[in-house]
Order: structure tokens, then sequence, then C-alpha cells
């Protein structure tokens, strides 16, 4: 039975390029949340999805960010042209449904800008 | 922004002592409570949610709420090593579309020592 997938765990990028995170849900679910984790900091809400739909991205920054959910294949965060303060972990969680007591978290991408 | 708040920590107890640790919120409005065990490194992995008034038990954890003093607290009794990690208190809350999301509190380091 496995659990939410993130690919790469690690991703370091140069300021300037673009990242791609993955991340692909339990089998069954629909719904797919971002976070955000800096550095002695919490985890911070950046976008909530369901299939095909952003519900939510009050979380996101409005300039580089960019994520979706495919009907088919993970669900993708991706930042453009990055930058060093864009270094943090990303996890993903994913939900049978939008109760919050089934959300589960995958083991989360670092990113590192140099 | 609605706030989520912990002391830091470190909290150091010996192993078989009761370990308590606190959230204070700042939305009245919130309904839901979690409470996230953090290893470093790792992924958040939930250990206890709470919705109603009073004490809630799951083995050695027991969460207890407050909403007229917008209190959660997580005790462990019986502390062993292996439960040194990160506790992060989430709480639930409502944005204007409808959607819920999870305020995460920064954590509480727990040591606890042998």
């Amino acid at each position: 039975n496995a659990g939410v997938m993130q690919n790469p765990r690690h991703l370091v990028r140069r300021r300037g390029q673009e990242a791609r995170l993955r991340c692909s849900p339990m089998k069954g679910h629909s719904h797919v949340y971002w976070y955000r984790q800096l550095p002695e900091e919490g985890l911070k809400f950046m976008v909530y999805l369901q299939k095909e739909n952003i519900i939510d991205e009050s979380g996101m920054p409005k300039e580089r960010f960019s994520a979706e959910f495919p009907k088919e294949g993970p669900s993708i965060l991706r930042i453009q042209q990055v930058v060093r303060g864009d270094s943090a972990a990303y996890f993903c969680a994913s939900s049978l449904t939008s109760s919050y007591n089934e959300q589960f978290f995958g083991p989360g991408t670092r990113l590192t800008v140099l | 922004q609605k706030e989520v708040e912990q002391n830091s920590g470190p909290l150091s107890v010996p192993e078989g002592a009761i370990a308590s640790l606190n959230c204070t919120y700042s939305d009245r409005g919130s309904q839901s409570f979690f409470w996230y065990r953090q290893y470093s490194g790792k992924s958040p992995e939930l250990i206890m949610f709470i919705y109603s008034n009073g004490d809630k038990e799951d083995g050695r954890f027991t969460a207890q709420l407050n909403k007229a003093s917008q209190y959660v607290s997580l005790l462990i009794r019986d502390s062993q090593p292996s439960d040194s990690a990160t506790y992060l208190c989430a709480v639930n809350t409502f944005m204007n579309t409808g959607f819920q999301k999870l305020v995460f509190g920064t954590g509480t380091r727990l040591l606890v020592s042998p």
C-alpha cells in the first residue's frame, strides 16, 4: 500500500533555473496539498488541488510559482527562475476527501538553490 | 494572518516522565486541531486530532482542548527516547472560498533523555 510519493527527494538548482517537484498521491486520493517548510519555521500551506482544478492557492507566491494536478499523472509544483530564498523542504499531502484527519504527507523534496 | 503559537523548546524530560506540549491559537472559528510529529529530516506524521473540548486519549498520548481559552495541549506519558522529535500543532481556519486550510505552529522540540 504505497503512501504519498514525491520526487526528486533532493534537488539542487542554480539561481535562475526552473525547479519541478512531483507528487503522486496515495492510491484513490484525489485531493492534494502542497506545503513549504523553511529552516526553523513551520509548515506553510501553499496550494490545494483536486484533479484538474486549483481549489485554493492563497499561500502561493504570486510570481514564479505554479501548480497543477492533471487528469493523468502526478501533481507538479513548478518554480521558475529560482532564487536562494526558495531553498526549503516542499511537502505534498493527499487525502481521500477534504477532511484534514485524512491528510497524509509525502517524504518531501529538499530544494537547494546555489 | 491567523496564528498558531508554540514554544520552540527544546523541552527536555527524562525517560519515563510526562511530556507536556502546549499550543495556543487565535482564530475562534477553528474547529479541528491536530498534533503532528516530525523527526529531523522527515515528513510530519499525524499522531492525534481533537474536535471537542476535553481530553482525548490514544495509548500514551492525550490531547486536551479548551476552546474558551483557545488552548490545545498534548501529553505524552512514559516518554521514551524515540519520542524525541519536533511536535507540530495544526489548526484549521476557514478561507473566504469556503476552503479550510491547516495553519501550523513552528513546533516544539522534545528531547527525552535515557
